[in-house]
C-alpha cells in the first residue's frame, strides 16, 4: 500500500539545537511537501519539491531547510531551533499532475525548549 | 494572494443533526477545491473535491457544491455521526497547476450522543 511515513513521531529539541525530520514515500510521486500546523493556523506550507535534488520555498521557510536526496526522501533541518517552531510537522506526496490528491504522513509532534 | 477562508473554528453538535461548514476562497486561477478530514492523532486525508461549477460532490454522506459566482465550497452532511467528530480543512489549488495547496485554518466538529 502506499504511504508516507514520518520520523520520528515525535522529539523534544532544545533550543538553538539542530533538528532533523526526515520522510519517506513509496507511492512513486513526484511532488513532496513539509507543513506545519499549530491552532488556529491551519496547514501551513514551508517547502516543497517536485524533483530530486531541488527543494522549493512554501510560505513560512524562515528558519527551516529542505533536502530530497532521491524521489523518495524528503528532509525538513531546523539549523537552529526555536521556540516558536514547535509545532506539529506533516509531510505529503502528490502525482506530478497538480490538483491531485496529497497523502500525508501521520505527522511530527516536536517541542522546542 | 490566493487564500481560503474558513469561519467557524468549532462547531458543536448532537448527533443527527445537520452540520453546514463554510468555505470561501480567493484566487486568480480556475480554482479547484478540497475538503480534508483530520480525526485526532492521524493524518489529513482527503474527503472530497471539486473543479466544476455548480455540481454536487459527495462522498461518505458528506456533499459539497463549488459556486464560482460566490467563491464557496461549503461542507454539508444530513445527519452527522459521533464518527464525524475530527478537524475539517478546506483547500484550494488551481487548474493552471504550479502551485501547492492552500488551507484554510480548519474547523473542529465535535458531536456529542
Amino acid at each position: 500500500e502506499a504511504a508516507v511515513t514520518q520520523s520520528p513521531r515525535s522529539k523534544v529539541a532544545v533550543t538553538g539545537g539542530k533538528v532533523t525530520l526526515s520522510c519517506h514515500q513509496t507511492n512513486n510521486h513526484d511532488y513532496m511537501y513539509w507543513y506545519r500546523q499549530d491552532t488556529g493556523h491551519g496547514l501551513r506550507l514551508i517547502h516543497y519539491s517536485y524533483v530530486a535534488d531541488s527543494t522549493e520555498k512554501g510560505d513560512i521557510p524562515d528558519g527551516y531547510k529542505a533536502s530530497r536526496p532521491s524521489q523518495e526522501n524528503f528532509s525538513l533541518i531546523l539549523e537552529l531551533a526555536s521556540l516558536s517552531q514547535t509545532a506539529v510537522y506533516f509531510c505529503a506526496s502528490s502525482e506530478r499532475t497538480t490538483n491531485s490528491d496529497y497523502t500525508f504522513g501521520s505527522g511530527t509532534r516536536l517541542l522546542v525548549i | 494572494g490566493d487564500s481560503v477562508t474558513q469561519t467557524e473554528g468549532l462547531v458543536t453538535l448532537t448527533k443527527g443533526l445537520p452540520v453546514m461548514l463554510n468555505c470561501t476562497y480567493q484566487t486568480t486561477y480556475s480554482p479547484f477545491l478540497f475538503w480534508y478530514v483530520q480525526h485526532l492523532n492521524e493524518a489529513p486525508k482527503l474527503l472530497l473535491k471539486s473543479s466544476t461549477d455548480n455540481k454536487r460532490t459527495e462522498h461518505q454522506g458528506f456533499y459539497a457544491t463549488l459556486h464560482k459566482s460566490s467563491s464557496s465550497f461549503h461542507l454539508q452532511k444530513s445527519s452527522v455521526q459521533l464518527s464525524d467528530s475530527a478537524l475539517y480543512f478546506c483547500a484550494l489549488s488551481d487548474l493552471q497547476g504550479g502551485r501547492a495547496l492552500i488551507f484554510g485554518t480548519g474547523t473542529t466538529v465535535s458531536v456529542s450522543p
